[in-house]
């Protein structure tokens, strides 16, 4: 079973509306809680890390938050454009080993 | 700063035919990391090395796939035979050392096995 789960598993979203994407994680002991980004056909790009003791981070239009507690973690994207089509995974170390969740593909529509 | 180079980017063969994929890692950076994604998937881990050591090689096939990183610093992840369930994107990344550092990915190899 795969220890982090992303929902939706897809979304499409009009250009200028915010949205949010979930990631629960089972990953422990937990060190910390990584964004990417995936464009097609290219590489992850990291968005944000957040450690235990941090419960929000910011980068540009990207908000994540981070609730240790509950071992849930969300991504807001806010007011979309259209080069925020990609694929969104959750990414979760113990310290030594990543967890990577399935992604979320979201498609930002004119 | 070059990032994480990868070539080809995209490979198509036939099954039964070998096929190697080529990684040359941030300048400094020990650790490097081959990854398989399947369509809709996240990354998963195929090899990690540290330096010219592979030190976690546990979900490698090794039936099929090997790797190396000779004098530590490119790798080469080889199939020979290659299934159709080979086909896949093959990522690699690289950090300046395991734990908690920073990945950066390479574009990947898209693999086509017909």
């Amino acid at each position: 079973k795969n220890q982090v789960e992303q929902s939706p598993q897809s979304l499409i979203i009009l250009e200028g509306k915010n949205c949010t994407l979930q990631c629960n994680y089972t990953v422990s002991p937990f060190s910390n809680l990584r964004w990417y980004k995936q464009d097609t056909g290219r590489g992850p790009v990291s968005l944000t890390i957040m450690t235990f003791s941090e419960n929000t981070k910011s980068n540009g239009r990207y908000t994540a938050t981070l609730d240790a507690d509950t071992k849930q973690s969300s991504l807001h994207i806010t007011a979309s454009q259209l080069s925020d089509s990609a694929s969104y995974i959750c990414v979760v170390t113990d310290g030594y080993k990543l967890s990577f969740g399935a992604g979320t593909t979201v498609t930002v529509r004119a | 700063e070059a990032g994480v180079v990868q070539s080809p980017r995209y490979k198509i063969i036939e099954k039964k035919q070998p096929v190697a994929f080529w990684c040359n890692p941030i300048s400094g950076h020990n650790t490097l990391y081959w990854y398989r994604q399947n369509l809709g998937q996240g990354p998963e881990l195929l090899i990690r090395y540290e330096n010219e050591e592979a030190v976690d090689d546990s979900q490698l096939p090794k039936d099929r796939f090997s790797a190396e990183r000779l004098k530590g610093v490119d790798s080469t992840l080889k199939i020979q035979p290659a299934e159709l369930g080979d086909s896949a994107v093959y990522l690699c990344a690289s950090s300046l050392q395991t734990g908690d550092r920073e990945q950066y990915f390479g574009p990947g190899t898209r693999l086509t096995v017909t």
